[in-house]
């Protein structure tokens, strides 16, 4: 199956706090996995992209962690500033043979970075 | 510097009056996509073009069509909208040699009255 599902749906902190978003998928043959940043009113933006053949990522202050055992993924943000607060999605990339492949969104989640 | 371009930004119909939203990109991306997001939603994959070849989700309505012309260009065609139609449209493009890495459009907004 091509199951995204992405945890919390809301997660409020306050500024330069860490956040944490968790995604588990149910592809095991999905080996590319990016996280979409949307803010309001705009089309989302890739912020961070992992591959299976590595457990960790970063970039500055945000991180994501693979366990492709146990399938699932988190994006890390550290030092959290108002300018993050957005909707945050998760995604898995799955291909079906041809061209026929699509990326597989979690529902996301509204992050609220609190000055 | 815009790469993926989509206009109008905000687009009102009436229900059951064809309308047209239009991408255009300047990455020279063979792959483009059209997707729909409804409020509060995760993006959902309508169609996307293999340069020329059209591949569409199975759970695409036939009321969606979509025409690319040349590489630049896509239009997502809705033959007559309903209500449910309201969303954010969503053009996405990438590469036909890393297709998982997907450009995303700013989005037109459609309000169906």
């Amino acid at each position: 199956g091509e199951n995204v599902e992405q945890h919390p749906s809301t997660l409020s902190v306050q500024e330069g706090d860490s956040a944490v978003i968790k995604c588990t998928y149910s592809d095991s043959a999905s080996n590319y996995f990016p996280w979409y940043k949307q803010e309001l009113g705009k089309g989302p933006q890739l912020i961070i992209d992992i591959r299976s053949n590595v457990g960790e990522k970063k970039d500055q202050r945000i991180a994501v962690t693979l366990n492709k055992t146990a399938k699932h993924f988190s994006l890390h943000i550290t030092e959290t500033q108002p300018e993050d607060s957005a909707v945050y999605f998760c995604a898995q990339f799955g291909y079906r043979g041809g061209s026929n492949y699509k990326l597989t969104f979690g529902k996301g989640t509204l992050l609220t970075v609190n000055p | 510097d815009a790469m993926v371009i989509q206009n109008p930004r905000y687009q009102v119909t009436q229900f059951g009056k064809p309308v047209t939203l239009s991408c255009s990109q300047t990455l020279n991306h063979n792959v483009m996509y059209w997707y729909q997001q409804k409020s509060s939603q995760a993006p959902k994959l309508l169609f996307h073009y293999y340069d020329k070849d059209f591949n569409n989700e199975a759970d695409t309505p036939d009321n969606f069509q979509s025409r690319r012309p040349n590489t630049s260009f896509c239009f997502l065609d809705i033959r007559s909208p309903g209500l449910g139609d309201a969303a954010m449209y969503l053009c996405a493009t990438s590469r036909t040699d890393s297709k998982e890495t997907q450009y995303f459009g700013p989005g037109t907004r459609l309000l169906v009255l």
